[in-house]
C-alpha cells in the first residue's frame, strides 16, 4: 500500500483483556517501530525491528507486552492482561532501511481499557 | 541517555506573525535531527530532517530548522505564518548507531486571525 495502515483504529477492551495491534508497512520498508503516544504527551519507544536482525526491546514497559514481525512485514503488538494505564494511542511507522531517512506513521490505534 | 526538550509546550501567534519552536537535546558526538508535524485529526508527517552538511536545513510549507552543535539546539522557525500551520510540532533526536529516534513531548502551535 501507499502508506503504513494500522488496524484496528480504535479499540476499546475491558480490563484485563489481551489486544493485538496490526501495522502494515510500507512495502519495502525494511524497518518497523512501535511507539505510544499518551494524552498530552510525546511518542514512547516501544520496540524497533530492523530487517532479519533481533528487535530492540529496550523501550517495551513490561512482559505484558510483546510484539511480532513476521516475514518482515506485518508486525502484530500484543498486550496481555490490559490494564487501564495502557490506555493511548498506539503509532507503528516504517522506514526504508534506518531512521536516517525518518518516519512514515501510521494513523494509530486508540487503545481505551475500560 | 538520549533525551528531547521542547521548551515551550504551547506557543500561540498571531496569522503572519514569526514563530520559532524550540528543541535541544542531549550532548553527543554524531546526532540525526528531525521535526515532525502532526496536524488535527491527522497522523504524524516529517517536516524536515538534519543529517549533516548545511546546519540550515528547509523542509515542507516553508519552515526552517537551523543545527546548532555547540548549544546542542535545534530550533524550528517560520517567518510567517498561516491558519493552516495550527497543529502539534514534535523534536526527534536519532544518535548514531541507536537505531530509533526520541521525540520530545511536543510543542502546540496555535495560529490566531
Amino acid at each position: 500500500g501507499a502508506g503504513v495502515s494500522q488496524s484496528p483504529s480504535n479499540k476499546v477492551t475491558e480490563k484485563g483483556k489481551d489486544v493485538e495491534l496490526r501495522c502494515d508497512p510500507i512495502s519495502g520498508h525494511t524497518a518497523l517501530y512501535w511507539y505510544r503516544q499518551s494524552l498530552g504527551q510525546g511518542l514512547e519507544f516501544l520496540i524497533y525491528f530492523q530487517g532479519n536482525s533481533a528487535p530492540d526491546k529496550s523501550g517495551l514497559p513490561s512482559d505484558r507486552f510483546s510484539a511480532e514481525r513476521t516475514g518482515g512485514s506485518v508486525s502484530t503488538l500484543t498486550i496481555q492482561r490490559t490494564q487501564q494505564e495502557d490506555s493511548a494511542v498506539y503509532l507503528c511507522a516504517s522506514s526504508l532501511a534506518s531512521t536516517v531517512y525518518g518516519y512514515t506513521f501510521g494513523s494509530g490505534t486508540r487503545l481505551t481499557v475500560v | 541517555a538520549q533525551s528531547v526538550t521542547q521548551l515551550d509546550s504551547q506557543v500561540p501567534v498571531f496569522e503572519e506573525a514569526p514563530v520559532e519552536l524550540r528543541c535541544n537535546y542531549s550532548s553527543s558526538v554524531s546526532v540525526y535531527l528531525f521535526w515532525y508535524v502532526q496536524y488535527p485529526n491527522q497522523g504524524l508527517q516529517l517536516l524536515l530532517k538534519y543529517l549533516s552538511g548545511s546546519t540550515l536545513v528547509k523542509g515542507i510549507n516553508g519552515f526552517e530548522a537551523e543545527f546548532n552543535k555547540s548549544q546542542t539546539s535545534f530550533h524550528l522557525r517560520k517567518p510567517s505564518v498561516h491558519i493552516s500551520d495550527t497543529a502539534e510540532y514534535f523534536c526527534a533526536v536519532t544518535y548514531t548507531n541507536a537505531g530509533k529516534s526520541t521525540f520530545g513531548d511536543g510543542t502546540t502551535l496555535t495560529v490566531k486571525p
